[in-house]
């Protein structure tokens, strides 16, 4: 089946250090974005790209870091900069969202301790 | 740069009655669309209705569009349990390149 995978589902940060949430999707999808939600906020974007080797910024992109190194894969490293970094995190991809919409994975719990 | 606003916040109806949400948003639009998110979980992608559409059916789900006064609403008929979960919409602006705007979603809980 295809779809979007983020893992871990849960994962905990110490002050000062780095972590990196893994998004990889099977649907073949150029683009893919990176999403944090934070209760009664909704959704903002981090970072996204288009096509591989190539990304932008978001809204919210201070403190984190991405990579598009394979068309698959995604991966979004929350730095020692990002002063509040406890939120859930969502990953999404999509071949047009103006004509189909995203596809999301299932999120990464991030906290800090 | 919020775009789209989901009116109710929370919405709590008995199983079998609709359940009606709204969205309003500030700009342009290509298309306007909605999502469910579980607790805890992913969003999944409703449907998507375009400027020049007025009104989209999917199975129990009824989305209609008016760009006139830039507002769209999700209407639920004969709710079940299972619908209970928030409800997104999420816009296209035309000056966005592709990149979709949420609200902040609607909090719906069917009793039962």
């Amino acid at each position: 089946d295809g779809g979007i995978t983020q893992s871990p589902k849960y994962l905990f940060r110490k002050e000062g250090q780095n972590v990196t949430l893994s998004c990889e999707q099977n649907l073949n999808h150029d683009a893919m974005y990176w999403y944090r939600q934070d209760p009664g906020q909704g959704l903002r974007l981090i970072y996204y790209s288009q096509i591989v080797n190539d990304f932008q910024k978001g809204d919210i992109a201070e403190g984190y870091s991405v990579s598009r190194e394979k068309k698959e894969s995604f991966p979004l490293t929350v730095t020692s900069a990002q002063k509040n970094p406890t939120a859930f995190y969502l990953c999404a991809s999509s071949i047009q969202a103006r004509d189909y919409g995203y596809t999301f994975g299932s999120g990464t719990r991030l906290t800090v301790v | 740069s919020q775009q789209g606003e989901e009116d109710p916040q929370a919405l709590s109806i008995q199983e079998g009655e609709n359940a009606t949400m709204n969205c309003s948003y500030k700009t342009s639009i290509n298309n306007l669309q909605w999502y469910r998110q579980n607790s805890g979980r992913g969003l999944v992608h409703l449907i998507l209705i375009r400027s020049n559409e007025r009104e989209k059916h999917s199975g129990r789900l009824r989305v209609t569009l008016d760009t006139s006064k830039k507002s769209s609403s999700l209407l639920i008929t004969a709710s079940r349990a299972a619908d209970t979960a928030s409800y997104f919409c999420a816009t296209d602006p035309m000056n966005r390149d592709d990149k979709i705007i949420f609200g902040k979603g609607t909090r719906l809980h069917i009793l039962p």
